[in-house]
């Protein structure tokens, strides 16, 4: 059992629709990212929060909106997705942000379809 | 370009069989991790390495740091099922974000 865990499983979507991805960890974690991970590819950072402020957007179109409410929630807002926003998107936590040699725990994701 | 390049890309093989496979750089890193992911889930930590030509084992899989700390590889012996995955490197770039290799596909065929 991961010990980072994501809502919903698998969400299917249409491009005008308005949705959350939630994440949350109970590790005491100051440190939480989003990532995308297409068929086939390795994970993409997309946002890192660090004791609940944005510190990295990694240039991420503004369809995708994060949000931090409190230490251990990690929320992704979608609006007005495209088909290929399409993907597994994957929550991680880490005890500080970029500590060589820190592991990141990552939840077993949100499969998003967008039609 | 990417940071850290990993071969093969795809491996399949069967049960029983050793393999090896890399993760290269140009950089030099203080550490590097392993992480495996199966279908369905997201990726585990398997081991983290600092130390120039340190070696870790975890019950059948080797990791290796390279002396230059450029380079890491992972040595699978007698290869089950259960490694089936896809076994991705990762280091800390600019001592913000964890940025992953390509990431190599292997399957163990019963």
């Amino acid at each position: 059992d991961t010990e980072v865990t994501q809502t919903p499983k698998h969400l299917v979507m249409g491009m005008t629709n308005k949705k959350s991805l939630k994440c949350e960890q109970h590790m005491g974690h100051r440190a939480m990212y989003w990532y995308k991970q297409k068929a086939k590819k390795p994970p993409e950072l997309m946002f890192v929060y660090s004791y609940e402020k944005l510190s990295i957007n990694e240039s991420v179109p503004s369809r995708f909106s994060p949000e931090c409410p409190n230490s251990s929630l990690l929320n992704l807002h979608l609006h007005a997705l495209q088909p290929e926003d399409s993907a597994l998107y994957l929550c991680a936590s880490s005890q500080v942000q970029g500590a060589a040699g820190q592991p990141q725990h990552f939840g077993d994701g949100t499969r998003l379809s967008i039609l | 370009t990417q940071l850290l390049e990993q071969s093969p890309q795809f491996l399949s093989i069967q049960e029983g069989e050793n393999l090896t496979v890399y993760c290269n750089s140009s950089s030099v890193f203080s550490s590097l991790q392993w992480y495996r992911q199966e279908p369905g889930e997201g990726p585990v930590l398997l081991v983290t390495v600092v130390t120039g030509g340190e070696v870790k084992k975890l019950k059948r899989l080797t990791f290796q740091f390279g002396d230059a700390r450029k380079d890491s590889s992972l040595h699978i012996t007698a290869a089950q099922p259960g490694d089936t995955g896809l076994y991705l490197c990762a280091v800390i770039q600019g001592a913000q974000k964890l940025v992953f290799g390509q990431g190599t596909r292997l399957t163990i065929n019963p």
